[in-house]
């Protein structure tokens, strides 16, 4: 059972646009959602995380939305570049001493030029 | 500054073959994970470590096996590779406090 559900599979923006991906979770008791970003042939790397005590945390033109009473939580990429072209993946964990992370299935995105 | 070292790159094997795949970190972190990646799959946790001495599995854990004598190096082993495990493997480690996973580039494994 997909714990995460992330939305959409795929994502075409034109430069200069804003690209929204958004993930939606089922277990309250998750604390932790991060998103990571994967260019092919590398590794994921983190991105940006929010905890729900925050309703939105911004870094640069990367910004988490966090809504915590419908369980959801999106990516919002402003002014998205042709090097954000990438796979970008959230994901949930709980805390405690083992701290797996839940993972969405990953949204490609491909901003044109 | 090596952060996460996973060796090989690409490894091709025959049904039935054994192997280990490399994972060696050099930032002291207690968390390491072992990840397989399959398309439109996502991210599958294949084994965990909280800590040398300490592993537990993940949720697509058979066939495969792990140690982690030190706090650096987490091997993961393939008994009897079969074509399923065909894949891209990657090795994660993070902070016992947080601070997110550092992964390592991958090992794109065939099973022929």
């Amino acid at each position: 059972q997909q714990q995460v559900k992330q939305s959409p599979q795929s994502l075409i923006v034109q430069k200069g646009g804003i690209s929204i991906i958004n993930c939606a979770y089922e277990n309250t008791a998750f604390d932790y959602f991060p998103w990571y970003q994967q260019f092919p042939g590398k590794g994921p790397a983190l991105l940006i995380a929010i905890r729900p005590d925050v309703s939105e945390k911004k870094e640069g033109r990367f910004t988490i939305s966090f809504n915590k009473s419908a369980k959801q939580f999106s990516l919002h990429i402003m002014d998205s570049q042709p090097g954000d072209s990438a796979t970008y993946f959230c994901a949930a964990s709980n805390g405690g001493n083992n701290r797996k992370l839940i993972w969405g299935l990953g949204t490609s995105l491909a901003v044109n030029p | 500054n090596a952060g996460v070292t996973q060796t090989p790159k690409f490894q091709v094997l025959k049904t039935g073959q054994s192997m280990t795949l490399q994972c060696a970190q050099d930032m002291n972190h207690e968390y390491m994970s072992w990840y397989r990646q399959d398309p439109g799959m996502g991210l599958r946790l294949i084994h965990y470590s909280v800590g040398a001495g300490i592993t537990d599995q993940g949720e697509v854990p058979n066939g495969y096996n792990v140690s982690r004598s030190t706090t650096e190096d987490f091997p993961l082993r393939l008994l009897s590779a079969a074509p399923s495990q065909t894949s891209v493997y990657f090795c994660a480690s993070s902070l016992a406090q947080g601070g997110g996973y550092t992964f390592g580039s991958g090992t794109r494994l065939t099973v022929v």
